[in-house]
C-alpha cells in the first residue's frame, strides 16, 4: 500500500529566506509525486509532479521540489520566501499502476513579514 | 471554462437527514474523485470514477454513494447523515484515468452534521 508522511505540521520562516516543507513516501515500483497547495476557504491547486526524469522538477510561483530515490523524499523548496506563499501543502503519491492518489496531512507553512 | 463547481458551498444537517453534494466539470475530464479533508488527517478519497459508468470505492466509501452517468457531473449522495461525516468535502477531476495527470479541485462544501 501506498503512503505518504509529511512530518511537519507548520513549518515557519522569514520572508526572503529559504524554505523547504518536507515529504517522504513509500510506495512499490516507481511513484508518481505531486505537490498541491491550499489556501484559506479554497480547493487545493497543483504546484508540481515528479514522473520521471530529472530529479530536481520546476513548477509553479517559484516552488522547485527534489525527488531523492534512496532517501524516498520529495521535498519542496523555494528560494525565497514570500509572505503569500503562507498557505497548506500537501504531498501526494501514486503508485505505476493504480489509479488514486495518497495525500499526506498537509504542513501549514507561515512566512512572517 | 468554469472548471471544477460544486455546490452548495454550506451546508447543516440533521442526523439522519439525507442530501447530494453536487460536483460538475467542463473540462471533459475522464476521472473525477471525491475527498473528504478533516483537521490532522489530509484529504481522504471516499469514491472515484474512471469514465461514465465507471465509479469505484476510495478509502472511506462508508455512507456514501456514487453514480456517474455523464462525463461531467459526479454527486455525491449521503444516506442518512451522520456527525462523523461533518467534513470539507472536495471534487476532483482530471484528464484520463491515469492520475499521473493533475487534479483540478472544486471550491469544497463545508458540512455541518448535527
Amino acid at each position: 500500500a501506498q503512503s505518504v508522511a509529511q512530518p511537519e505540521d507548520q513549518v515557519n520562516v522569514a520572508e526572503g529566506n529559504p524554505l523547504t516543507v518536507k515529504c517522504t513516501y513509500s510506495v512499490s515500483g516507481n511513484p508518481y509525486l505531486f505537490w498541491y497547495v491550499q489556501y484559506p476557504n479554497r480547493g487545493l491547486q497543483f504546484l508540481l509532479k515528479y514522473i520521471t526524469g530529472d530529479n530536481l522538477v520546476k513548477g509553479s510561483y517559484g516552488f522547485e521540489a527534489e525527488f531523492n530515490k534512496s532517501q524516498t523524499s520529495f521535498h519542496l523548496k523555494k528560494p525565497s520566501a514570500l509572505v503569500s506563499d503562507s498557505a497548506l501543502y500537501f504531498c501526494a503519491a501514486l503508485e505505476s499502476g493504480y489509479s488514486t492518489l495518497t495525500f499526506g496531512k498537509g504542513t501549514m507553512l507561515l512566512v512572517s513579514p | 471554462n468554469a472548471g471544477v463547481t460544486q455546490t452548495p458551498k454550506f451546508q447543516v444537517l440533521k442526523t439522519g437527514q439525507s442530501m447530494t453534494l453536487q460536483c460538475a466539470q467542463d473540462m471533459n475530464h475522464e476521472y473525477m474523485s471525491w475527498y473528504r479533508q478533516d483537521p490532522g488527517m489530509g484529504l481522504r478519497l471516499i469514491h472515484y470514477s474512471v469514465g461514465a459508468g465507471i465509479t469505484d470505492q476510495g478509502e472511506v466509501p462508508n455512507g456514501y454513494n456514487v453514480s456517474r452517468s455523464t462525463t461531467e457531473d459526479f454527486p455525491l449522495r449521503l444516506l442518512s447523515a451522520a456527525p462523523s461525516q461533518t467534513s470539507v468535502y472536495f471534487c476532483a477531476s482530471s484528464y484520463t484515468g491515469d492520475s499521473y495527470n493533475e487534479q483540478f479541485f472544486g471550491p469544497g462544501t463545508r458540512l455541518t452534521v448535527l
